[in-house]
């Protein structure tokens, strides 16, 4: 089994759907919990992290469930420009083991 | 402000050639140091990882070996490249005790 598991896609939305991807991780110990966003044949770059209590920035939310071990990122209102591909990354303590996901590739389309 | 840069940014390289990829860090002071490789279509693999000088942890058995000669400076090498070592490789940084990787701009490597 993966550390870290996502469904590649890819997803295609018209603007203005909601989207939702899922990840799960296999390590019960892991610490930390962030969504990147990578741009094709460009680096990864931070999202948004991920707390237990749940987070929101702008049309963006992320969840956590420790119990089941999953991660979600919901986008609301999508905008042609939030075509990406989009990795759910785990961390332990202190971020010495940092494993990202495949990634879910999103096209957002008029 | 922190900055990471990687170079060069594409490399061309027959079967059987030596690689040197450098990664050096600025304004920040013994961060964590990671090298990543993505394969076409594929995640982040995680190849090395770095807590300070000298100190390198490998995470898969490969052609390849990471050294880190000074504080802010990481480089990935290999004697001879293999057909597969073709993929993307990125460079990043974290601050202990904070997860968060920043990456570099990343190199594309191809061997032919």
């Amino acid at each position: 089994r993966k550390e870290v598991e996502q469904d590649p896609g890819p997803f295609n939305v018209p603007e203005g759907a909601t989207v939702a991807f899922n990840c799960t991780y296999s390590n019960s110990a892991s610490q930390s919990f962030f969504w990147y966003r990578q741009d094709c044949r460009k680096e990864p770059k931070l999202l948004m992290s991920v707390y237990s209590s749940g987070n929101e920035d702008g049309r963006f939310t992320a969840q956590l469930n420790r119990a089941s071990q999953y991660i979600s990122l919901l986008i609301r209102d999508s905008k042609l420009s939030d075509s990406a591909t989009y990795l759910c990354v785990v961390s332990n303590t202190g971020g010495f083991k940092t494993i990202f996901g495949a990634g879910t590739r999103l096209f957002v389309k008029a | 402000s922190q900055t990471i840069h990687q170079w060069p940014a594409t490399l061309v390289q027959p079967v059987g050639s030596p690689l040197s990829l450098e990664c050096t860090v600025e304004g920040t002071s013994n961060p964590n140091l990671y090298w990543y490789r993505q394969a076409a279509g594929r995640g982040l693999q995680l190849l090395f990882y770095s807590v300070g000088i000298g100190q390198i942890s490998s995470e898969v058995p490969q052609n390849l070996s990471a050294s880190r000669p000074q504080d802010r400076q990481f480089i990935l090498s290999s004697k001879k490249l293999l057909l597969s070592d073709s993929g993307f490789y990125l460079c990043a940084w974290s601050v202990l005790g904070n997860a968060e990787a920043f990456f570099g701009q990343g190199t594309r490597l191809t061997v032919v």
